[in-house]
């Protein structure tokens, strides 16, 4: 299985920082990795996929870059509903397809 | 509205058994594969299982092969999760999720989960 690995685990910011999230594959994954939103008791919801295409309706401060086995999640300038954790998911090879641990983001 | 919802979870001793429900409406429902996603308390998030549009393919997670059976009911727009043998360790929030991809030629190119269900908790306890 391809291990996802995502640092840091947390991270405090504050509203209008710039936010780089980290998530690297155990082997390479191409380009094929989404990343995930999740707000505390709701389902996640899908901000970016193929490694940096923005999905539909998810505002344009959120980007997503790398390939082969490095990747970032970048929040160009945190608002205060981008609070929550997030996840990145290879979508390379499966089953299964693999979630990183998560990174929770935080208010400083 | 494209929408999912799940029910069917609930409290069940281990060993016992359980079966999943996942309601679709607003989309096309038998044109997309589909997955079963769960949470356990306070952890991160872990890909169960998913099936074929037509349901003749199927790929599950080694932790619950041979435990767990994913199935769907196009007519009925419905995704379905039998869960049997169940420990304390399958203690989650599953979600039923639609999986976001592109037909190239012949081939199928999976992008990720792009609508998701509002999960459904269960717990495996005596």
């Amino acid at each position: 299985d391809i291990q996802m690995t995502q640092s840091p685990s947390s991270v405090s910011a504050s509203v209008g920082d710039r936010v780089t999230i980290t998530c690297r594959a155990s082997q390479g994954i191409s380009s094929w990795l989404a990343w995930y939103q999740q707000k505390p008791g709701k389902a996640p919801k899908l901000l970016i996929y193929a490694a940096s295409s923005l999905q539909s309706g998810v505002p344009s401060r959120f980007s997503g870059s790398g390939s082969g086995t490095d990747f970032t999640l970048t929040i160009s300038s945190l608002q205060p509903e981008d609070f929550a954790t997030y996840y990145c998911q290879q979508a390379n090879s499966f089953p299964p397809y693999t979630f990183g641990q998560g990174t929770k983001l935080e208010i400083k | 509205e494209v929408q999912l919802v799940e029910s069917g979870g609930g409290l069940v001793q281990p060993g016992g058994s359980l079966r999943l429900s996942c309601a679709a409406s607003g989309f096309t429902f038998s044109s997309y594969w589909m997955s079963w996603v769960r949470q356990a308390p306070g952890k991160g998030l872990e890909w169960v299982a998913n099936i074929k549009q037509d349901g003749s393919e199927k790929y599950y997670v080694d932790s619950v092969k041979g435990r767990f059976t994913i199935s769907r009911d196009n007519a009925k727009n419905s995704l379905y999760l039998q869960m049997n043998s169940l420990r304390a360790e399958d203690t989650a929030v599953y979600y039923c999720a639609r999986d976001f991809g592109d037909i190239v030629g012949l081939r199928y190119y999976y992008y990720g989960m792009d609508v998701w269900g509002q999960g459904t908790t269960v717990t495996v306890s005596s």
